[in-house]
């Protein structure tokens, strides 16, 4: 069966400090792959997806970038975090067939800028 | 552009008793899907269930069930026989993209309490 793992669950960092978040998934080949943040309380907005080793699309304009350096390794970075930054980040995949195949989350990692 | 509206905030039902979310939708493609996730406080997103737009008959999945009413632009969840468990938030969501990718938009959530 597939699983997704994300890491670290927690994070506390200081302003102008880097980021990397890494996001792994077992069980599934070529998957789609996707980070989403969700701000305290409110939905999920999606940030960055890839659809395949090197190929990523950037959602929205920010001060974070991603990198697909193996086929189910997603990693979230950043030069120098702003307190915006702060909040819940989201891994997910999904199957590349069927684009109306679900989403399947990792377990998240909740990031506050100080 | 698609567009996901949830208009309760927070609502509250007795264990045991059956409770809708509601989720309306606005989009001009023919073929669509929703979904439903479940999110407790400890922040992971659970898949629910989903429904196409052309599926004849309303999802079911467990106590989970849509009512889907296309004409209404609505995919409303309902829980049956609601347990303690169930508290949590839940979000109802569509492919941004009509379908062509599997990019996400979602609603703001509704936050589901379940009292014994």
């Amino acid at each position: 069966s597939q699983t997704i793992h994300q890491w670290p669950a927690t994070l506390v960092q200081p302003v102008g400090s880097p980021l990397s978040l890494e996001c792994t998934v077992e069980g599934t080949s070529n998957p789609n792959l996707y980070w989403y943040r969700q701000a305290a309380g409110r939905g999920l907005q999606l940030l960055f997806y890839s659809v395949g080793i090197g190929q990523i699309s950037s959602e929205v304009p920010q001060n974070l970038s991603a990198s697909r350096p193996q086929d189910r390794q997603f990693i979230l970075s950043s030069k120098k975090l702003l307190l915006s930054d702060s909040g819940f980040y989201l891994c997910a995949w999904s199957t590349r067939t069927g684009t109306n195949s679900p989403l399947h989350f990792g377990n998240g990692t909740r990031l506050t800028v100080t | 552009a698609q567009k996901i509206t949830q208009t309760q905030p927070g609502m509250f039902v007795q264990e045991k008793e059956a409770v809708t979310l509601d989720c309306t939708y606005d989009t001009s493609d023919q073929s669509y899907g929703l979904f439903w996730y479940k999110q407790p406080s400890s922040g992971e997103m659970i898949f629910l269930i989903y429904q196409g737009s052309y599926d004849e008959q309303n999802a079911t999945e467990g106590r989970y069930s849509l009512n889907f009413q296309k004409a209404r632009k609505s995919a409303n969840l309902v829980i049956s026989a609601s347990q303690l468990g169930d508290s949590a938030m839940y979000f109802c969501a569509m492919p941004r993209d009509g379908g062509a990718t599997n990019k996400l938009i979602f609603g703001t959530g509704t936050l589901l309490a379940v009292q014994p």
